[in-house]
């Protein structure tokens, strides 16, 4: 059973750098058998996907978020990051990372889920 | 915007039944991508509820049910109980967009 757990500052000042890192238990990251995707959630609002990677470095960003966003994945620890520039007030949100099936391809759902983390941009 | 429609809300007595639509385009789910949905339970993480044709991951009793036409897809949910009271969300692929896509949201309230 894969298990996700995000760590990283609550607190973002604006125009800071937001970095986060997902770390997974209960599976590798190498095994290329998942996507490893970003998904965020302003307080009181629907789920908005940032993107995701693949172990080999392959990434999908939303094109939204893409001039700010690079996702990265360290194998050796068995984590995949997220960063994001430019922090503004409508960046505040539970942050969540999550697990996609690569055989589902395009049809991919998110099926294992951290618990998310609230990030919050304010100076 | 989300890209995909849901109503904001829906509302249902117990063992009645109740739909959530998801309305998209001919780039997501009129181009024949899969309709996922999810539960999520305010303060804590979205739940895989349906996924790919009408599966339902371990758990999920079949009182859950999804369909698709066209450019919409549809959650049905029968007998319904106040332990169903959820947000529930959509999610598929857009082509135009080369990536995953979200709807709204829709709130359901059991009377």
């Amino acid at each position: 059973q894969l298990q996700l757990q995000e760590s990283g500052p609550g607190l973002v000042k604006p125009s800071e750098t937001l970095s986060l890192t997902c770390t997974v238990s209960g599976g590798s990251i190498s095994s290329g058998i998942y996507y490893w995707g970003w998904i965020r959630q302003p307080p009181g609002k629907g789920l908005e996907w940032i993107g995701t990677i693949y172990y080999s470095g392959t990434t999908y960003y939303n094109p939204s978020l893409k001039s700010r966003v690079t996702i990265s994945v360290d194998t050796s620890k068995n984590q995949f990051s997220l960063k994001l520039s430019s922090m503004a007030a409508a960046d505040t949100a539970v942050y969540y990372c999550a697990t996609h099936p690569f055989y589902f391809g395009s049809g991919s759902y998110f099926d294992y889920w951290g618990q998310g983390t609230l990030v919050t941009v304010s100076s | 915007q989300s890209v995909l429609t849901q109503p904001p809300s829906v509302s249902g007595a117990p063992g009645q039944r109740v739909t959530i639509s998801c309305t998209g385009s001919s780039s997501n789910i009129g181009s024949g991508y899969n309709v996922n949905w999810y539960r999520q339970i305010p303060g804590t993480a979205p739940k895989l509820l349906i996924y790919g044709d009408n599966n339902r991951p371990s758990g999920v009793p079949d009182r859950f049910s999804d369909s698709k036409s066209g450019t919409s897809a549809s959650l049905a949910i029968t007998g319904l109980q106040a332990e169903d009271e959820a947000d529930y969300y959509c999610q598929s692929y857009d082509t135009s967009l080369s990536g995953w896509v979200f709807g709204g949201g829709t709130k359901l309230t059991v009377l």
